[in-house]
């Protein structure tokens, strides 16, 4: 079974653009996660989607958004992009029932911002 | 919200012998805890995670023990190779459910070196 990809796996942007990422989840997994990682704060909880739904937030400003196809897809999008936003952004991926909570995470888009 | 301390931030340990890393966590309605392996250039790797009606899980030469009423939990490494060298993160989701996969809080990781 194939794992979670994630595209780009690199990418150079300037202070103000916007940039979009994207995460194809394990198939059949319907919960796609996403989560930024940097030296200095760690991994941290961005929102999860399923069936096209955000149901899930966490503490990060509304210049960062995403949305979820109904192939369980799932892009994450960064507008106004500041210098702190650098990071590894990664994706992870479940199935998305009740009681499944394993998260299985692809290997990440970095970004960075100059 | 949940809060996850881990410890120690680096571990250094001769190879054939044994690692303990230690979380603990703030939300006593926690109930799902699992660990990651994460190697440089690569994404993290569940490789072992324990409910709360459970209070250990082993799985060949790693195992994770669970203390609800002290709120920490740990991950045991027996008989380290070479291989195990990586960072290793605790996590925990949050006490209420948001229903499936919710955010995952995570520890600051605790970088595991296996000494020739």
């Amino acid at each position: 079974k194939a794992g979670v990809t994630q595209t780009p796996r690199y990418l150079i942007k300037t202070r103000g653009q916007q940039v979009t990422l994207s995460c194809s989840p394990i198939s059949g997994h319907r919960s796609v996660s996403w989560y930024q990682q940097t030296p200095g704060q760690g991994l941290q909880f961005l929102f999860e989607y399923f069936s096209e739904t955000q149901r899930n937030k966490g503490n990060f400003p509304g210049r960062f958004s995403g949305r979820q196809f109904s192939n369980s897809r799932s892009e994450m999008n960064v507008s106004t992009l500041e210098l702190g936003d650098s990071a590894l952004y990664l994706c992870a991926s479940s199935l998305g029932a009740a009681g499944s909570v394993e998260q299985y995470f692809g290997p990440g888009t970095r970004l960075t911002v100059t | 919200g949940e809060n996850v301390e881990q410890h120690p931030s680096t571990l250094s340990v001769q190879e054939g012998d044994s690692a303990v890393i230690k979380c603990t966590y703030s939300d006593s309605a926690s109930n799902y805890f699992p660990w990651y392996k994460q190697e440089l250039g690569k994404g993290p790797q569940l490789i072992i995670d324990i409910r709360s009606n459970v209070g250990e899980k082993k799985d060949q030469r790693i195992a994770v023990t669970l203390n609800k009423t002290a709120k920490h939990f740990s991950l045991h490494i027996t008989e380290t190779q070479p291989e195990d060298s990586a960072v290793y993160f605790c996590a925990a989701p949050p006490g209420y459910s948001g229903g499936g996969a919710d955010g995952l809080t995570f520890g600051k990781g605790t970088h595991l070196i296996i000494q020739p």
